[in-house]
């Protein structure tokens, strides 16, 4: 599976936006770029994903390069809530089925 | 709606204990994912079923470890006999249509095991 890159930890100040990177150098035409998150003590989050497209939810954006080799997760207002470990995950079909990857993670810490 | 439930929450036994942790997924979802989550490792896949049948169960350390979906709404993950080395927070997610490779995956809250 194609692997990603991410700094182990950010930090931010509330009410600002956050840029978070992941590098996906050996990322293949058919792999989806998948981003989630763990709170303290919780389960792993959805956040967002894409394909090639930029996009945006609820929670966050997601912009991909145009030549999908790197992406950004984008929290356009950090508030202390979401202080967590943010994952960059890419999924392949193999056999039909994908399964998500867990790296390490950026840990991203939000003050007031 | 409900989300993916787990139980028990925190489980602390004595080695050598058979160990059940417990799944419910959520309604209508056709895949069933249990990972392990350690300090050193990280979050580990260990099994994955699609409806019902176990696809892929190489993540699984040992023989000391089972799993089980009778049916669409319940999963088991088995150890016995549980080892200190087994402590961990285990989680089960469930998805619909993740074989498309852009499904999200919905996770529980976590079984945390302490084996002593």
């Amino acid at each position: 599976d194609a692997k990603t890159t991410q700094p182990n930890s950010m930090e931010s100040n509330e009410e600002e936006p956050v840029h978070l990177p992941c590098n996906h150098s050996t990322i293949s035409g058919t792999d989806y770029i998948h981003w989630y998150r763990q709170l303290p003590s919780q389960g792993p989050e959805y956040v967002i994903h894409g394909l090639t497209s930029n996009v945006n939810n609820r929670m966050a954006s997601l912009a991909i390069a145009e030549d999908r080799k790197s992406s950004t997760l984008i929290l356009h207002r950090a508030t202390l809530r979401d202080a967590a470990v943010y994952y960059c995950i890419l999924t392949r079909m193999n056999s039909g089925y994908s399964t998500l990857t867990f790296g390490k993670g950026t840990m991203l810490l939000v003050s007031p | 709606d409900a989300g993916v439930i787990q139980s028990p929450r925190h489980e602390v036994t004595e080695m050598g204990q058979e160990v059940t942790l417990r799944c419910k997924p959520i309604s209508g979802h056709n895949s069933l994912f249990w990972y392990r989550q350690t300090m050193m490792r990280g979050l580990e896949l260990l099994i994955y079923f699609n409806n019902n049948v176990p696809i892929d169960d190489s993540g699984m350390p040992e023989d000391r470890f089972s799993a089980k979906m009778p049916n669409a709404s319940f999963s088991t993950l088995k150890i016995q006999p549980s080892e200190p080395r087994d402590s961990a927070v285990y989680f089960c997610a469930s998805s619909f249509g993740f074989e498309k490779s852009n499904q999200p995956q919905h996770f529980g809250d976590g079984t945390r095991l302490s084996i002593l």
